[in-house]
C-alpha cells in the first residue's frame, strides 16, 4: 500500500525556518516524481515545488522560489522541503504527493501545519 | 503561466442530481486536466487524469471530458458521499496550476 507521511509542521516566527520530510513506503520511491502542494486556512490548492525521480529536474512557484528547496533521499525514501525566510502567507497545509506514471498527483499524504507567526 | 478558472465556484445539489463542473485554462494544455476531490481536513483524491480516464477505484458516477482549454467534470447520480470541494489542476506545463474550487453542498 503505497503511503505518504508528512512530518515537521508547527508554529515559527516570521523570517524563521523549518524543515518538512515526507516519509515514503509501498512503492519504488526513486522511480517517481514527487510534489509539495500548500492549502492556507479555508483557501484553494497552491502547488509549491516538484522534483524528479533522480533529483535532476526541480521546478519552484513564484512565490517561493529563492526560500524553499526541496530534496529528496532515495537511500531513505524521503521527500523534504527546507523553508526559509517564512512568512504570515506560508501559514498553510503542507501536503506531499508522489507524481503517477501519467505525471498526474495520485496519492496524497495527510498534511502536515505550518505556521507562521509572531 | 497558465490560469485555470472553474465554474460554478459553489454548487447547491440534491441527492440524484445529475452535476456538472467546468474548467477553462487560458491557454492550449491538450489533455494534461486532472480533477481531485477533498473534503474538509483530508487530503485530495484523485478522481480523473489525463481529462477523462478514470482512476482506479473511483465510482463510474464520475466523467470527465474536454481537451484544449474547456473542460468538464460531471457527476451522472449525486450521491451523499460527494458532497466536497472539487478542483481541476494542469499538468501541461510549469507552474503547476490549480482552479480556484467548486465547492458542493446539500440542498
Amino acid at each position: 500500500e503505497v503511503q505518504l507521511v508528512e512530518s515537521g509542521g508547527g508554529l515559527v516566527k516570521p523570517g524563521g525556518s523549518l524543515r518538512l520530510s515526507c516519509a515514503a513506503s509501498g512503492f519504488t520511491f526513486s522511480s517517481y516524481s514527487m510534489n509539495w502542494v500548500r492549502q492556507a486556512p479555508g483557501k484553494g490548492l497552491e502547488w509549491v515545488s516538484s522534483i524528479s525521480s533522480s533529483s535532476s529536474y526541480i521546478y519552484y512557484a513564484d512565490s517561493v522560489k529563492g526560500r524553499f528547496t526541496i530534496s529528496r533521499d532515495n537511500a531513505k525514501n524521503s521527500l523534504y522541503l527546507q523553508m526559509n525566510s517564512l512568512r504570515a502567507e506560508d501559514t498553510a497545509v503542507y501536503y506531499c504527493a508522489r507524481s503517477g506514471t501519467t505525471r498526474f498527483f495520485d496519492y496524497w499524504g495527510q498534511g502536515t501545519l505550518v505556521t507562521v507567526s509572531s | 503561466d497558465i490560469q485555470l478558472t472553474q465554474s460554478p465556484s459553489f454548487l447547491s445539489a440534491s441527492v440524484g442530481d445529475r452535476v456538472t463542473i467546468t474548467c477553462r485554462a487560458s491557454q492550449g494544455i491538450s489533455s494534461y486536466l486532472a480533477w481531485y476531490q477533498q473534503k474538509p481536513g483530508k487530503a485530495p483524491k484523485l478522481l480523473i487524469y489525463a481529462a477523462s480516464t478514470l482512476q482506479s477505484g473511483v465510482p463510474s458516477r464520475f466523467s470527465g471530458s474536454g481537451s484544449g482549454t474547456e473542460f468538464t467534470l460531471t457527476i451522472s447520480s449525486l450521491q451523499p458521499e460527494d458532497f466536497a470541494t472539487y478542483y481541476c489542476q494542469q499538468l501541461n506545463s510549469y507552474p503547476r496550476s490549480f482552479g480556484q474550487g467548486t465547492k458542493v453542498e446539500i440542498k
